[in-house]
């Protein structure tokens, strides 16, 4: 089956402490973006990559830090200078054969303590 | 650069039919879609429109007007399991680095 795979589902850490979040996908996509969700609110970018190798900022990439060094992963690190970390952060990618349209993991909330 | 706005909230009663909104500013137009989102989940893709005019899939039928910046989700039927935050939300394109914008979100409640 193919598709955007995130663990864990849910995350605990102190406050302090560097976190990484992890995104495979097995899909053959090119592109992938990571995302923070806060509660009622709508998804903001904070990374993505187009390519191996390579990536670029998004809106809110302050406290935040990827690697791209495999096509099928994308992970995120949150590290301690992120001052309000806990969030619900979403990975995606896309289908460069189609309309852009976004293939999105299910997810891992993280909290910190 | 892109702005979107939708209602952030509305309410609707079971087997009725909703319109959520959604107006949008962009300097160049690549198409827009419609996510659902489940409480907790990740969102879904429901619709992408590029042309202008209504495209209809089941109960869920999408509108787009370029000239206006307007594009609607309109939902038929309404089933309990349609509670949920639809998005709204702009393609940049290659040329624009593939960023992707999203709009808030309409949260959807619906009643028996």
């Amino acid at each position: 089956d193919g598709g955007i795979t995130q663990s864990p589902k849910y995350l605990f850490r102190k406050e302090g402490q560097n976190v990484t979040l992890s995104c495979e996908q097995n899909l053959n996509h090119d592109a992938m973006y990571w995302y923070r969700q806060d509660p009622g609110q709508g998804l903001r970018l904070i990374y993505y990559s187009q390519i191996v190798n390579d990536f670029q900022k998004g809106d809110i990439a302050e406290g935040y830090s990827v690697s791209r060094e495999k096509k099928e992963s994308f992970p995120l690190t949150v590290t301690s200078a992120q001052k309000n970390p806990t969030a619900f952060y979403l990975c995606a990618s896309i289908d460069r054969d189609g309309p852009d349209t976004q293939y999105f993991g299910p997810g891992t909330r993280l909290t910190v303590l | 650069g892109q702005n979107i706005d939708q209602p952030t909230e509305m309410t609707a009663t079971e087997g009725a039919i909703v319109q959520i909104n959604c107006t949008y500013q962009t300097s160049g137009f690549n198409g827009l879609f419609w996510y659902q989102q489940h409480a907790g989940e990740a969102p879904t893709f429901l619709s992408y429109n590029v042309l202008d005019g209504l495209e209809e899939k089941g109960r869920f039928s999408s509108f787009l007007s370029r000239s206006k910046g307007y594009s609607y989700l309109l939902l038929k039927e309404l089933q309990m399991k349609d509670s949920a935050s639809y998005l709204c939300a702009l393609p940049g394109g290659y040329s624009s680095a593939s960023k992707i914008i999203f709009g808030s979100g309409t949260r959807l409640s619906i009643r028996p």
